[in-house]
């Protein structure tokens, strides 16, 4: 949707290498949610973040929220094949609504 | 916990057919959500309910879509006459009261209408 970009649209990376992923929102933000999606299956929720200069870990992914640029990023430290599928962002934006971002394709070769 | 299950998985039907697409949410769960996913598009939502009613179906293409949700275990979405632009993967989700809660996506309905 266009209240919220990601960057990049796509990446391939060396397995071993740190990336980061970018999601932008047009609207003020109350919360920012990450998704991981493989191809042909649901959406699994990775982390959720409330709070403006929050930012949580899970195994090797870290997500930070910026509230004043509406923003978050994620990042992957020592990427492995097992990473790769697409990126989601979703946020709970002004309105009581809610958005997916287009999505990162992520690709890590081995 | 199952977690949310959809039915059929996969779905082909000519054009003009009505297609019913099936949501079971996790138990416990008070809101549903009905999603479209294409590659053009990326991943919409179409509508969602809270304890059952609808609350917003500003994301629903058109008149030939329809959702309903009859009690708080079962819920459906119709698409009669379907076309071919109605082909893309449908997924449903369920989340604890709208807000501020993670959602839980079921594996999705591929259709396809030739």
């Amino acid at each position: 949707s266009q209240e919220l970009e990601q960057s990049p649209q796509s990446l391939i990376v060396q397995e071993g290498k740190n990336l980061t992923i970018n999601c932008t929102s047009s609207k003020t933000l109350y919360g920012l949610y990450w998704y991981k999606q493989k191809y042909g299956e649901g959406l699994i929720f990775l982390m959720m973040l409330q709070k403006g200069g929050e930012e949580k870990s899970h195994e090797k992914i870290t997500a930070k929220l910026d509230e004043k640029k509406q923003q978050s990023s994620l990042h992957i430290t020592a990427s492995q094949p097992s990473h790769a599928g697409i990126y989601l962002c979703g946020a709970d934006v002004i309105g009581n609504q809610f958005y997916f971002g287009t999505g990162t394709s992520l690709t890590v070769i081995p | 916990d199952a977690g949310v299950i959809q039915s059929p998985r996969h779905e082909v039907t000519e054009m003009g057919q009505e297609v019913t697409l099936r949501c079971k949410p996790i138990s416990g769960h008070n809101s549903l959500f009905w999603y479209r996913q294409t590659m053009m598009r990326g991943l919409e939502l179409l509508i969602y309910f809270n304890n059952n009613v609808p609350i917003d179906d500003s994301g629903m293409p058109e008149d030939r879509f329809s959702a309903k949700m009859p009690n708080a275990s079962f819920s459906t979405l119709k698409i009669q006459p379907s076309e071919p632009r109605d082909s893309a993967v449908y997924f449903c989700a369920s989340s604890l009261p709208q807000g501020r809660n993670e959602q839980y996506f079921g594996p999705g309905t591929r259709l396809t209408v030739t």
